[in-house]
């Protein structure tokens, strides 16, 4: 069975520093991988996709970026965050089909 | 713009009861539909999806879909206490590794 990680589980850093979020998934191959934020009081919006390895789709302009180095690797970075940075980061895969997407534990990141 | 609107809630039903959740969608083009819970603190968890018009059963969950009206919904039969969540609903344009488009979510509680 399939089965995603992200880490770490919480983050809290200050306003200027950088970022770095890592998912993982396992079971699965050539999976397609999201990164959504949810900020408080909002729905979660998709910032980043990827259907292959350095294949990156950005759905929303802002001071973060992602990278895939691996098949089953996604990682969401920031050079300088922002308070608006702050929000549950989510990763998602899909293997297509009807769309559905399969969420990891996420990730809570608070900027100071 | 693709939207996707819910009522906020919180929706309050009586241990037993049927839940009904809604959701409608701007986007006509729209292909697949998604239910989604989340518990406080927690990323969301698929619990249906459905494409073509009509119901769509899996044991207490009820998914409709309705195109021409541009609506969706979740019935959730025996409603029980750990069905208190906030239920996502999505919704996928078809265009294969396209991410989903939420809505902010419907707070259900189930009072015991």
């Amino acid at each position: 069975s399939q089965t995603i990680h992200q880490w770490p589980a919480t983050l809290v850093q200050p306003v200027g520093s950088p970022l770095s979020l890592e998912c993982t998934v396992e079971g699965t191959s050539n999976p397609n991988l999201y990164w959504y934020r949810q900020a408080a009081g909002r729905g979660l919006q998709l910032l980043f996709y990827s259907v292959g390895i350095g294949q990156i789709s950005s759905e929303v302009p802002q001071n973060l970026s992602a990278s895939r180095p691996q098949d089953r690797q996604f990682i969401l970075s920031s050079k300088k965050l922002l308070l608006s940075d702050s929000g549950f980061y989510l990763c998602a895969w899909s293997l297509g089909g009807a769309g559905e997407q399969f969420f990891g534990p996420g990730t809570r990141l608070t900027v100071l | 713009q693709k939207e996707v609107e819910q009522n906020s809630g919180p929706l309050s039903v009586p241990e037993g009861a049927i839940a009904s959740l809604n959701c409608t969608y701007s986007d006509r083009g729209s292909q697949s539909f998604f239910w989604y819970r989340q518990y406080s603190g927690k990323s969301p968890e698929l619990i249906m999806f459905i494409y073509s018009n009509g119901d769509k059963e899996d044991g207490r969950f009820t998914a409709q879909l309705n195109k021409a009206s541009q609506y969706v919904s979740l019935l959730i039969r025996d409603s029980q206490p750990s069905d208190s969540a906030t239920y996502l609903c999505a919704v996928h344009s078809g265009g294969g590794a396209d991410g989903l488009t939420f809505g902010k979510g419907t707070h259900l509680i189930i009072q015991p």
